[in-house]
């Protein structure tokens, strides 16, 4: 099995910033993924965080708005930039290949 | 579209009962169907993934089978504890990605 770290647990901004979220494997995984999920709704994906190369970026989510970070086989950011209001939600961060593990997300609120 | 959908939505159960979730699916092509139990504030964490020729696995208290015929798949939990209220999800992997339910959020009751 795989257990992921998030950093930070959770946050207040304001609006027009930006939040860097991090997230480590303790072991290499393949595939890492990016998710968003508002309260009471399930998971939405952002993105696919390949190692190595640009993100795969869902219908809805782009890259100048979530820039994605994949240095290695165990570690991947998430920026959220230019936050509004809308953005407050959980960032969940997920690895594996054929098991997906996932983090304790990241809450996040924008004043 | 791929879509996955729970019922129901919520329900509540006293502690010691039994109580059945129920997923339906269209992913396709279809690798796997996974149960995730999410505690408040927590990821979701794994209770059972199952394959196409796999109908029932069991996880302790928690038994899911699988219809791939139908493209129907039930959580099973037996003797509920207070510390099975959570959100349930059913997630199908089809090539890559996972298509998410919208959770049946459990509540057991002392």
């Amino acid at each position: 099995s795989a257990v992921i770290s998030q950093k930070p647990s959770r946050d207040i901004c304001q609006r027009g910033t930006s939040l860097t979220i991090q997230c480590q494997v303790d072991s290499q995984v393949t595939m890492m993924f990016w998710y968003r999920q508002q309260p009471g709704q399930s998971l939405t994906l952002i993105a696919t965080a390949n190692q190595g190369s640009e993100a795969t970026y869902e219908s809805g989510f782009v890259i100048d708005k979530f820039p994605i970070s994949r240095p290695n086989l165990t570690f991947s950011t998430l920026t959220v930039s230019n936050m509004s209001p809308e953005d407050s939600s959980i960032y969940l961060c997920s690895g594996g290949d054929y098991e997906q593990y996932f983090g304790p997300g990241t809450r996040l609120t924008v004043t | 579209k791929n879509q996955v959908e729970q019922s129901p939505q919520s329900l509540i159960i006293l502690e010691g009962k039994n109580c059945t979730l129920q997923c339906n699916y269209t992913v396709s092509p279809f690798s796997n169907l996974r149960w995730y139990k999410q505690d408040t504030g927590r990821g979701p964490v794994s209770l059972t993934i199952m394959t196409f020729s796999e109908n029932t696995k069991s996880n302790g208290r928690y038994t899911a089978t699988l219809d791939a015929d139908t493209k129907q798949s039930s959580l099973h939990i037996t003797a509920s504890q207070l510390s099975d209220s959570a959100s349930y999800i059913c997630v199908v992997r089809g090539d890559y990605k996972l298509s998410f339910g919208a959770g049946t959020t459990v509540t057991v009751r002392a």
